[in-house]
């Protein structure tokens, strides 16, 4: 059974691009979860996919975006890219409603913006 | 909205002494409480976890944790470390809401060095 995967594990991008990351979810997982964790810093949580519906949203602006497909995978997308969203992106999958249900980590996506 | 602090931002232990980190939140009500473990360069593993009942929570690889409401803590301990155990160690909180899970609050972390 394998768990979370995200590709790719590593993205060069320049400033004002625009990237796309991926996660598959652990198999039984409905809802996926975004963070992203900048270097010497714990995780921020960026927004969560369940129902193919942004369930909840953290402090991010709407550069940050993504969407949930019917198999429950989802993609993360960030326009205008800027030096500071240089970070590792991880990607989280769980079953929503299910209390005590462990939060699984993908390795995440490291992008660095040149 | 909750919070999380970690105080010490770097621990260094013997191998085979043993082992506390702290860990500190902010929230109204009573939070979900997690430690996670990132080896470098990997993604996140789950320690232990504490949801209601017995404040005591046992983890994996020899972890556990105690939840002090009166403290709004939640401190990791091992009783003796090894090598393998270096890492970075995060504190984090949760809470559930309409049905589901909310997005989890990380405390900065704290980095384990563990010297011969």
């Amino acid at each position: 059974d394998a768990g979370v995967t995200q590709s790719p594990t590593h993205l060069i991008k320049t400033r004002g691009q625009q990237v796309t990351l991926r996660c598959s979810p652990k198999s039984g997982h409905d809802t996926v979860s975004w963070y992203q964790q900048a270097l010497g810093q714990g995780p921020q949580f960026i927004f969560q996919y369940y129902e193919e519906e942004e369930r909840q949203r953290g402090n991010f602006p709407d550069r940050f975006s993504g969407h949930q497909f019917p198999n429950y995978s989802s993609e993360l997308n960030v326009n205008a890219l800027l030096l500071g969203d240089s970070a590792l992106y991880l990607c989280a999958s769980s079953a929503q409603g299910v209390r005590g249900e462990k939060l699984f980590f993908g390795s995440g996506t490291q992008l660095s913006v040149l | 909205a909750q919070s999380v602090t970690q105080p010490d931002i770097h621990i260094t232990v013997s191998e085979g002494a043993s082992l506390e980190l702290r860990c500190n939140y902010s929230y109204g009500a009573t939070p979900y409480l997690f430690w996670y473990v990132q080896s470098p360069g990997q993604g996140l593993q789950l320690l232990l976890k504490y949801f209601s009942g017995d404040t005591l929570v046992q983890g994996i690889k020899g972890f556990e944790a105690e939840f002090k409401r009166s403290q709004s803590s939640f401190n990791l301990r091992k009783p003796s470390v090894h090598w393998s155990d270096a890492a970075e160690y995060f504190c984090a909180v949760g809470v559930y809401s309409g049905g589901g899970a909310d997005g989890l609050t990380f405390g900065k972390g704290t980095h384990l060095i563990i010297q011969p």
